[in-house]
């Protein structure tokens, strides 16, 4: 069982490129989250996806794009990327039947735009 | 609207000190609150949450609707306890979905 997965751990881009996280989860959740975590900041909710089928903006949704490809999987998009969008990204997992349930988290993708 | 507040980015303690991180939360709705704690480069995870009421490494968190407040306490620390510790805050969002607002976190350090 190995929670929320995300690929890739590290990547590094130049202004302008794109380029997809991916991150999947085998707890069968109907609730995928991406956060970005910066120094200072906290952690800020870019997209939601409350269940399949459905996305939703967050605090800081502004130059990225989402996909909620099936139950398992939430992709995050930056079309094109700006230095502003250095920052760890978290994608997150819960059921979400219930308003008590907490966030299961991946291990985080650590991305720098040069 | 829903906020999270922690008012102290850094907490320095000694080793057997007694620590206490601060929450505050605003919510107009019946809060349910989470401390979530993240070690040195890894994932965040849950430390314990409000409905719960439990005590997790010697942690605990009282939720206080007066003050709004949800500190974290432990009477004694460790080494171990260094971290970076995020309060958060379960929210309606519309229709029956809800979702997690979490304060800006406070670095831990406990010095032997």
């Amino acid at each position: 069982n190995a929670g929320v997965t995300q690929t890739p751990k590290f990547q590094v881009l130049k202004t302008g490129q794109s380029m997809t996280l991916q991150c999947a989860q085998d707890m069968n959740h109907n609730s995928m989250y991406w956060y970005r975590q910066d120094p200072g900041m906290g952690l800020r909710l870019i997209y939601y996806s409350a269940s399949e089928g459905t996305t939703d903006k967050g605090e800081v949704p502004n130059g990225y794009n989402v996909s909620r490809l099936n139950k398992r999987e939430f992709s995050l998009r930056l079309e094109s990327a700006a230095p502003s969008q250095t920052s760890v990204y978290f994608c997150a997992s819960s059921d979400n039947r219930g308003f008590n349930q907490p966030q299961h988290f991946g291990d985080g993708t650590r991305l720098s735009i040069l | 609207a829903q906020r999270v507040t922690q008012p102290e980015k850094l907490l320095s303690v000694f080793k057997g000190a007694p620590v206490e991180l601060k929450c505050n939360y605003s919510y107009s709705g019946s809060p349910e609150l989470f401390w979530y704690v993240q070690y040195s480069r890894q994932r965040l995870q849950l430390l314990l949450r409000h409905i719960s009421r439990e005590s997790i490494k010697g942690f605990t968190a009282d939720l206080n609707k007066g003050e709004t407040s949800f500190h974290l306490k432990k009477p004694f620390a460790q080494e171990e306890d260094s971290a970076m510790y995020y309060c958060a805050l379960s929210g309606h969002s519309g229709g029956s979905n809800y979702k997690l607002t979490f304060g800006k976190g406070t670095l831990l350090t406990v010095n032997p």
